[in-house]
């Protein structure tokens, strides 16, 4: 069974960097056939993607975060990473980890339970 | 990017009802179209992708059905566990999108 779990800090304050980490669980993340997301639910809003990263290192983000965001990986330790530059409070927000197979219409098939993220002086 | 419409954003609805949640999009989308359910506190739950097709484990009473850019997910026999919040999602273009959700309240 896949499963994924995001930690980090809950509490960033502005114009700092927020930085995530997730763990995955019952698949590698250095097999191809799938990429590993961040997505982002703002409070009592909908669901925003953030970008993802392949096995290969190749990465793809969101036009509207792209100058702040980098994800990445640590293969041995089959986790990867978000990192948000200079946050403020339109960043706070919960902060999903998940699966989507590679193609062109696949969905978001797994999940982690998420965090919560408040951007706070 | 592509726009995401839900409608209604929330309604109730009793156990045993039959309830019907629709997604339009900005710009057509063939059948790219995936539903999840979400309950508080908890991540969003893959229902039903490629607009039709079942996810695995999902109970039959969940129907989706259309293209293009009209696209409608279907709860028949309303069971208590199905209240919760359901957003659509669109994979066609990037970025993916999601809808702003349809609460499902009692």
């Amino acid at each position: 069974q896949v499963q994924l779990k995001e930690s980090g800090p809950g509490l960033v304050k502005p114009s700092q960097s927020l930085s995530l980490s997730c763990s995955v669980s019952g698949h590698s993340i250095s097999r191809g056939g799938y990429y590993w997301s961040w997505i982002r639910q703002l409070p009592g809003k909908g669901l925003e993607w953030i970008g993802y990263i392949y096995y290969s290192g190749e990465t793809f983000y969101n036009p509207t975060l792209k100058s702040r965001v980098t994800i990445s990986d640590e293969k041995s330790k089959n986790q990867f990473f978000l990192k948000l530059a200079s946050v403020t409070a339109t960043d706070t927000a919960v902060y999903y980890c998940a699966r989507v197979e590679v193609g062109h219409a696949t969905p978001f098939d797994y999940w982690g339970q998420g965090l919560l993220v408040t951007v706070s002086s | 990017d592509s726009q995401m419409t839900q409608t209604p954003s929330s309604l109730s609805a009793s156990v045993g009802d039959t309830v019907t949640l629709t997604c339009r999009t900005s710009q057509t989308i063939f059948d790219f179209l995936n539903w999840y359910q979400q309950k508080p506190g908890q991540a969003p739950k893959l229902l039903i992708f490629a607009a039709s097709n079942l996810a695995p484990g999902v109970p039959s009473r969940f129907t989706g059905t259309g293209s293009a850019t009209d696209f409608t997910l279907t709860i028949s026999s309303l069971q208590p566990d199905d209240f919760a919040t359901y957003f659509c999602q669109q994979t066609y273009t990037s970025p993916p999108t999601f809808g702003q959700g349809t609460r499902v309240d009692i």
